[in-house]
């Protein structure tokens, strides 16, 4: 299995609302990330974790919450977004600790915040 | 930090002519480079990778990047386009190894490319 699996592909959520990406790999990646694209932009890193613990949080507003329960499974919760939160949510898995190896990206789910 | 430049934010080539997407990178330190694509509606795919050793570099699709310290580059090039080159390509440098693990990739703005019949 050489693949990042993201789930939902598309979500449409009001700002009251709560709700869950979930993302999951089973190459025994150690890193795991989640990276936040706006259209015609290139991805910008919002958390890393690594060996399923919060090493980077780039100053990420607080109703944006990861989780990794697990080496396999990420997990961002969003509640109370805003109208310009709208974006694809990607996440990505690199094998080690060396930063000489490239990410295994999911297909991404694109959000939109009515 | 280190940090890559991608010239050109669209390029547009004939079916069957050469692809050459530009970027250069700033990095006070031997850099680690990658090339993705990125199709519509789709995450990102890795092309090609630079870290150490030969300084061409072969990746999927038909894709090559040179690393050229002197000139502080990594282009990336194919002989022959396809139409189903089209998509979206990053450049990015692997900023810093992070303690504990992983490291954080750091993106150009993207070069758009186009292929024309």
């Amino acid at each position: 299995d050489t693949e990042v699996t993201q789930t939902p592909k598309h979500l449409v959520m009001g700002m009251t609302n709560k709700k869950s990406l979930k993302c999951e790999q089973h190459m025994g990646h150690r890193a795991m990330y989640w990276y936040k694209q706006k259209a015609k932009k290139p991805p910008e890193l919002m958390f890393v974790y690594s060996y399923e613990k919060l090493s980077i949080n780039e100053s990420v507003p607080s109703r944006f919450s990861p989780e990794c329960p697990n080496s396999s499974l990420l997990n961002l919760h969003l509640h109370a977004l805003q109208p310009e939160d709208s974006a694809l949510y990607l996440c990505a898995s690199s094998q080690g600790p060396g930063h000489n190896y490239g990410y295994t990206f999911g297909s991404g789910t694109r959000l939109t915040v009515v | 930090a280190q940090s890559v430049t991608q010239l050109g934010s669209h390029v547009s080539v004939s079916e069957g002519a050469l692809v050459l997407l530009r970027c250069n990178y700033s990095s006070s330190v031997p850099p680690y480079l990658f090339w993705y694509v990125q199709y519509p509606n789709q995450g990102l795919q890795l092309l090609l990778k630079y870290t150490t050793g030969a300084t061409l570099v072969k990746g999927i699709n038909g894709f090559e990047a040179e690393f050229k310290k002197s000139e502080t580059s990594f282009h990336l090039t194919k002989p022959s386009a396809h139409m189903s080159d089209a998509a979206e390509y990053f450049c990015a440098v692997s900023d810093q190894e992070l303690t504990g693990g992983g490291n954080k990739l750091t993106f150009g703005t993207g070069t758009q490319l186009k292929v024309e019949l």
